[in-house]
Parts: C-alpha cells; sequence; structure tokens
C-alpha cells in the first residue's frame, strides 16, 4: 500500500499571500488529520476531517481552512500568510475517526516558508 | 487533556536496550498510552501503545506501571536508524481526540 503524500513538498510564498496544501491518504482511510510543525510551539493539532466532515478543530485563527473530498484527499489553505506561518505542514490519515486506539500515519510533510 | 512527562534526551550505545520514561500521574482510567517517534526529516510515525497490560510488537515493548502513573518505552537493541524524538502521549476512550503531543525526548544513539 502506498503511505500518506502530501504536495507540494516545500513552498516558498511571500506575506499577504495564500496557499494550498494536498493530502493524499492511504487507500481506505477515511479520516484526515493536519498539524503544523514548529521549533518553537512543536507538533499542534490543526485540524481533521471525516467523511468530508470535519471533526476537530485546533486552536488556530480562521486563516487556516480544510476541506475533505468524497475520495478522502484533503487540502488545507491558509489565507493572508504571516511569517509565523512558516513550518513543517503534516498530514495523517487514520482508518476511524479518532479514537483511541487508532493508528495515524503520517506523510513527509510540507515545508512553507513565508518571505 | 492529562499531561506527559518525559526527558528533554536520552543517549545510547549502539545494539544497548533504551529505556524511554514517561510520567502520566493525572492519566484517567480511559487513557490509553501511545508511543510514536520522529526520525530526522520525517513524519512521525506509531511505535506502541497499551492500555493496562505490558505490550511487546516488533519495533519496542511497552511497560506500563500497575498504578498507570508512568511507563517505559523500551527499545531491545538500539540501532543508528532509531536516533529520533519519542512522543509518549495519552488518548482518551471516548470521543474523537487528536494527537497532542508534547516535546518528547530526542534520543542519540552512539555507534
Amino acid at each position: 500500500k502506498a503511505g500518506v503524500t502530501q504536495t507540494p513538498r516545500y513552498l516558498i510564498k511571500t506575506r499577504g499571500q495564500q496557499v494550498t496544501l494536498s493530502c493524499s491518504p492511504i487507500s481506505g482511510h477515511r479520516s484526515v488529520s493536519w498539524y503544523q510543525q514548529t521549533p518553537g510551539q512543536g507538533l499542534q493539532f490543526l485540524f481533521e476531517y471525516f467523511s468530508e466532515t470535519q471533526r476537530n478543530k485546533g486552536n488556530f485563527p480562521g486563516r487556516f481552512s480544510g476541506r475533505q473530498f468524497s475520495n478522502s484527499r484533503s487540502e488545507m489553505n491558509v489565507s493572508t500568510l504571516e511569517l509565523g506561518d512558516s513550518a513543517l505542514y503534516l498530514c495523517a490519515s487514520s482508518q476511524l475517526a479518532g479514537g483511541s486506539t487508532d493508528t495515524q500515519y503520517f506523510g513527509p510533510g510540507t515545508r512553507l516558508t513565508v518571505l | 487533556d492529562a499531561k506527559t512527562t518525559q526527558p528533554n534526551s536520552m543517549e545510547s550505545n549502539e545494539e544497548e536496550p533504551v529505556h524511554l520514561p514517561c510520567n502520566h500521574s493525572t492519566i484517567s482510567g480511559t487513557d490509553y498510552i501511545h508511543w510514536y517517534r520522529q526520525l530526522p526529516s520525517q513524519g512521525p510515525e506509531y511505535v506502541i501503545h497499551g492500555l493496562t497490560s505490558n505490550v511487546n510488537n516488533r519495533m519496542a515493548s511497552l511497560a506500563i506501571a500497575e498504578d498507570r502513573k508512568s511507563s517505559t518505552l523500551i527499545l531491545h537493541r538500539a540501532t543508528l536508524r532509531d536516533a529520533a524524538v519519542y512522543y509518549c502521549i495519552l488518548r482518551r476512550v471516548s470521543g474523537n481526540t487528536p494527537l497532542v503531543f508534547g516535546k518528547g525526548t530526542r534520543l542519540s544513539v552512539i555507534a
């Protein structure tokens, strides 16, 4: 089985622009979660989608949004980029929506640099 | 969310066993203990999880204290490839809870 894929792997944007990141989950997985990783804050949860519905949302401003398509692929969008949005954005997929024993499989991430 | 406490860093010699501790004194009876690790330049990967009993899989063993206030991830023979940040995470049985990552333990393996 192919793993979680994320595109693009690297991205450079300037302040004020917007960006869309894409995630393709493992085949058969219906849940997709997004995380932001920075040196200062570590790994922080952004949001989770299951069957095209947002099930959980982290503590991020409304500039961060996402969606999931009927084939479980997901996109996240960041509008009006700020320097502090520079980070590694990780996508994870799982078969179920959360749950204490559900294993999440992470992609390699998209490295976003905001200049 | 119940919190976990891990040492910032640990060091091990190659082919020696490694015991990575995690304290979770406020754990509730419905919290599972999960371990993930993040190798350099990669996304995190699942290692193991357990509730009350010790668990083994091909990657590692998880030893859970009888009162469940602490646990230890055991790598039986560390290799250079095991150098990573190891995260101990609690996940509640009920509800759809995301993974809440702490700072983790950075494990260095010396050849």
